[in-house]
């Protein structure tokens, strides 16, 4: 399997700050079509995870643009251009390269 | 498109947990998407367990740490699909969601890990 490692595990962030969290995988997630599958998903306190990013930087529909990612091979980042307090929650990278696996969550809070 | 999970939130070690997942929305046919079901607590954080999808003909693929104990069934008379976790203990209680995930964006570019929308997740506790 496939195992996906964040850092950190809790990011304390200022309002209108920027955020950054890293993803790293065990494996390169090149799949064999030469593509890259490498989702970010964000989970508020009491939902369901909610998809963001696919494929590396791609934003999913309604996503505000302030959320941005990028990486190749088996380093990844989601950033934030400027918090705001409904981005407080978990957020997951998730590879779909090779079946799927889901990082172990990133906290995102307030300072 | 939405999803309605159901089932019994409290199984006993042993037995067999079952979850189904109502489709609104969308076909548990359709050739271009993948239902699946995901589970997450605390010790294991989000944990894929496997998905049933249609090409043609029906598949599965299911995670290895629970591949034998796990069957995910789609019924297409009432446009829903199951998971079956055979032989649960204390380790699977979790909140289990489905979650649909389609082939393609919406510029038509295959993109697997396209996971929307979700279920609203249901707490299922193994205790006896």
């Amino acid at each position: 399997d496939i195992v996906m490692t964040q850092t950190p595990l809790s990011s304390p962030v200022t309002l209108g700050q920027p955020a950054s969290i890293s993803c790293r995988s065990s494996q390169s997630l090149v799949h064999s079509d030469g593509n890259t599958y490498l989702s970010w998903l964000q989970q508020r306190p009491g939902q369901p995870p909610r998809l963001l990013i696919y494929k590396i930087s791609n934003r999913f529909s309604g996503v505000p643009d302030r959320f941005s990612g990028s990486g190749a091979g088996t380093d990844f980042t989601l950033k934030i251009s400027r918090v705001e307090t409904e981005d407080v929650g978990v957020y997951y990278c998730m590879q779909a390269t090779q079946f799927r696996t889901f990082g172990q969550g990133t906290k995102l809070e307030i300072k | 498109v939405q999803l309605q999970q159901s089932g019994p939130g409290l199984v006993k070690p042993s037995q067999t947990l079952s979850l189904t997942c109502s489709v609104s929305g969308d076909s548990v046919s359709s050739n271009s998407v993948a239902w699946n079901w995901i589970r997450q607590s605390p010790s294991r954080g989000l944990e894929w367990l496997g998905r049933t999808f249609y090409r043609s003909k029906w598949y599965n693929d299911y995670a290895v740490s629970v591949k034998g104990r796990i069957t995910i069934n789609p019924d297409t008379s009432k446009n829903q699909f199951s998971l079956q976790l055979n032989s649960v203990t204390p380790e699977d209680t979790a909140v289990y969601y489905c979650a649909r995930e389609a082939d393609y964006d919406s510029s038509g570019y295959y993109s697997p890990g396209l996971f929307d929308p979700w279920g609203l997740g249901t707490l299922v506790t193994v205790s006896s």
